[in-house]
């Protein structure tokens, strides 16, 4: 059955330490995402990757860090730097598609941070 | 930068009556356009997508319709059920030769459906 796997479900973090969120996907895709909802606020875009060996930053990346070592494995590392960690973190995956057009992403079942 | 504004944040509606929910977009090159249905606690689902050369795409009773030269588009859903109710996402993205795998999402806008 084919997906996206996050973990752990919820995740709770101590002043000055790092956490990192795992997220793993057989779907076969090429790109992959993290993305941070808070309330009211939708979906925002912190970090992304096109490729293995490759990752760009979003629009929140401060605060965070990625590695893109195998393609089904895209792990967020939220690190002390964060200042206002708590929120629900969501991975997705999709294709590069051949033309220019975006395509459908497809999500993780997320992973809900909160601070001790 | 670049941003999507929904309307309305909240939309509360009878059984089988109608549901509209619109978005605009700033970004002149998007031409990617997906809906997301998020459910309590669950990952948010694409439920229907239309790119820049489509004016209108209908799929049951959901329907989504473009209109490029004001930046808008919007979602209908008909004869809602109570199953329909859920947080929906617009979003918008640019081709990938500029800048298309960041996708830009609106707040969203929650859904009640009253039986």
């Amino acid at each position: 059955d084919g997906g996206i796997t996050q973990s752990p479900k919820y995740l709770f973090r101590k002043e000055g330490q790092n956490v990192t969120l795992s997220c793993e996907q057989n779907l076969n895709h090429d790109a992959m995402y993290w993305y941070r909802q808070d309330p009211g606020q939708g979906l925002r875009l912190i970090y992304y990757s096109q490729i293995v060996n490759d990752f760009q930053k979003g629009d929140i990346a401060e605060g965070y860090s990625v590695s893109r070592e195998k393609k089904e494995s895209f792990p967020l590392t939220v690190t002390s730097a964060q200042k206002n960690p708590t929120a629900f973190y969501l991975c997705a995956s999709s294709i590069v598609g051949t033309g220019s057009i975006g395509q459908p992403q497809h999500f993780g079942d997320g992973t809900r941070l909160s601070i001790l | 930068g670049e941003n999507v504004e929904q309307h309305p944040s909240t939309l509360s509606v009878q059984e089988g009556d109608s549901a509209v929910i619109k978005c605009t977009y700033s970004d002149s090159a998007s031409n990617y356009f997906p809906w997301y249905k998020q459910e309590l606690g669950k990952r948010p689902q694409l439920i229907i997508d239309i790119r820049s050369n489509v004016g209108e795409k209908k799929d049951q009773r959901i329907a989504v319709t473009l209109n490029k030269t004001a930046k808008h588009f919007s979602l209908h859903i008909t004869e809602t059920q109570p199953e329909d109710s859920a947080v929906y996402f617009c979003a918008a993205s640019p081709p990938y030769s500029k800048g298309g795998f960041k996708t830009i999402f609106g707040a969203g806008t929650r859904l009640f459906v009253k039986a």
